[in-house]
C-alpha cells in the first residue's frame, strides 16, 4: 500500500517568508508526528497528533512553528517568517497508535532558507 | 543533553562479516527500543525493535540485544551485505510519555566493503 507522502520534496525560501509543508499519512493511521532533522543529527521530535487532536507540541522550537491536522488525516506544518536556522529536513511519520506500533516515515521535505 | 547516544559516527565492515552497532541511553524510563535504517534522500525505515522485558530479539540477519543494567543496546547484522550500507538510528520511547514519540540518536553510518 501507499506509504507516508510528503510534499514538496524540496523547498527554498528567502528569510522572512512563510512556508507550508504537507504530510499525507498512511490510511487508517491514527497517530501522526513531525520531526526535524538537521544535517548530521538524528530526527528531533516537534509535535504529535492523535486523530485531529494535537496532544504534544513541546518540540516546536518557537511560536513561528504551527501544525494542524483538521480532519485527522492530512497534516500541514507551517513555519512563519523563516530563519536560516530553520533549514533542515522535516520528516512526517504515522503509526497505528496501538502499543509499540512502529513509526513509518515519509521521505521528508528539505527546507533551505537563504 | 542527549538521552540516546550513538558514539560511533561511522563503521566500516567487510562483506560477509558481522556488523555490530552500539547505542547507549541515559533515561531509565525508556521501555521500548527501535532501530531504523536510512538511505540518502529517503526517510528512516523501521528495522527491528525490542521491549524492555526482553534481552534479545531476532529477525533474519538482524538481532538486537538489550542490557538494561548497562543502559546499552546493540544491533548485530550477520552476514553483512552491500545493501546494508546506510545510516542506522537507534531510538527509544517510554510508555508514560503520553505519546508514541521516539527519541533518536545521531546515527551511525555503516559502510559494507566488498
Amino acid at each position: 500500500g501507499a506509504g507516508v507522502s510528503q510534499s514538496p520534496r524540496y523547498k527554498v525560501a528567502k528569510r522572512g517568508q512563510d512556508v507550508a509543508l504537507r504530510c499525507d499519512p498512511i490510511s487508517g493511521h491514527v497517530s501522526l508526528f513531525w520531526y526535524q532533522q538537521a544535517l548530521g543529527q538524528g530526527p528531533e521530535f516537534l509535535t504529535y497528533f492523535q486523530n485531529e487532536a494535537q496532544l504534544d507540541k513541546s518540540g516546536l522550537p518557537s511560536d513561528r512553528f504551527f501544525a494542524e491536522r483538521p480532519e485527522g488525516s492530512v497534516s500541514t506544518l507551517k513555519i512563519q517568517r523563516t530563519q536560516q536556522e530553520d533549514s533542515a529536513v522535516y520528516l512526517c511519520a504515522s503509526s497505528l497508535g496501538t502499543e509499540n506500533s512502529p513509526l513509518h516515515f515519509g521521505n521528508g521535505t528539505r527546507l533551505t532558507v537563504t | 543533553d542527549q538521552q540516546v547516544k550513538q558514539n560511533s559516527p561511522s563503521l566500516s565492515v567487510q562483506e560477509g562479516r558481522i556488523s555490530i552497532l552500539n547505542c547507549d541511553y541515559t533515561n531509565s524510563m525508556f521501555d521500548y527500543f527501535l532501530w531504523y535504517k536510512k538511505y540518502p534522500a529517503e526517510g528512516p525505515t523501521f528495522l527491528i525493535s525490542i521491549s524492555s522485558i526482553k534481552d534479545k530479539n531476532e529477525d533474519g540477519r538482524f538481532t538486537v540485544f538489550l542490557n538494561k543494567s548497562a543502559k546499552h543496546l546493540s544491533l548485530h547484522i550477520v552476514p553483512s551485505q552491500p545493501g546494508d550500507s546506510a545510516v542506522y538510528f537507534c531510538a527509544a520511547r517510554y510508555s508514560g510519555g503520553g505519546a508514541d514519540g521516539l527519541t533518536f540518536g545521531k546515527g551511525t553510518h555503516l559502510i559494507i566493503q566488498p
